[in-house]
């Protein structure tokens, strides 16, 4: 059974400052997905990576997979105010055959101070 | 560009009661996904469906009934609403499989209180 795990859960950090978040999955998966959730909001598609060594930018975001690894990173460099929200990964798993879940890790708050 | 649309936005239910939520998709997705996530936590899976008249159980599918007659829409069905059922339900779609090059895009959310 996939699982995935997110940490930390929680971060709390000054802007200006840079940091990564971690994503370890336990099954083979080279399908890993970032998403930002803002509070009471739905979720916003952030990273979609496809494959090992995959890296992509948006602004001050990075996102990485390691599929050897089974990790996935999401660096923050200089945070501001704006990027506080929950960030969720998600990995595409396979079930049963050609069928395809999106499990979800625990999700990581990320509260930027002034 | 409407996307995922799921109705209601709020419901409040008793014990026992049941109810339907609602998830329309314009976009000829074939998946579609239902999740829900309870405070604080990540996103649950609770049924899948690969195409219209095709469904499947997720993480946490008990308590839950789906179908998929069309492939615009992905009801959820609750008979009878207890107290764990308190969450927010997020309905999702997708273009053929996730291992394509493809992404989940996910409605508004339905938050469901049963008292």
């Amino acid at each position: 059974e996939l699982k995935v795990e997110q940490n930390p859960l929680f971060l709390s950090m000054q802007e200006g400052k840079n940091y990564t978040i971690y994503c370890n999955y336990s099954t083979t998966s080279d399908r890993l997905y970032w998403y930002r959730q803002d509070p009471g909001k739905s979720l916003e598609s952030l990273f979609v990576l496809l494959s090992n060594g995959a890296v992509k930018q948006e602004g001050r975001l990075m996102a990485s997979l390691d599929t050897k690894a089974r990790l996935s990173t999401l660096h923050i460099t200089a945070a501001v105010h704006d990027l506080s929200a929950t960030y969720f990964c998600a990995v595409a798993s396979n079930y049963g055959g050609a069928t395809n879940k999106l499990i979800f890790g625990t999700g990581t708050l990320l509260a930027v101070q002034p | 560009n409407a996307g995922v649309t799921q109705t209601p936005k709020f419901r409040i239910l008793k014990i026992g009661q049941s109810m339907t939520l609602q998830c329309t998709q314009d976009m000829n997705h074939n998946y579609m996904y239902w999740y829900r996530q309870d405070p604080g936590m990540g996103l649950k899976l609770i049924y899948y469906s690969v195409g219209a008249g095709i469904t499947d159980k997720g993480e946490v599918p008990n308590g839950y009934n789906v179908s998929r007659s069309t492939t615009e829409d992905f009801p959820l069905r609750l008979e009878l609403a207890a107290p764990s059922q308190t969450s927010v339900y997020f309905c999702a779609s997708s273009y053929l499989s996730l291992n394509a090059n493809t992404e989940a895009f996910f409605g508004q959310g339905t938050r469901l209180t049963v008292v």
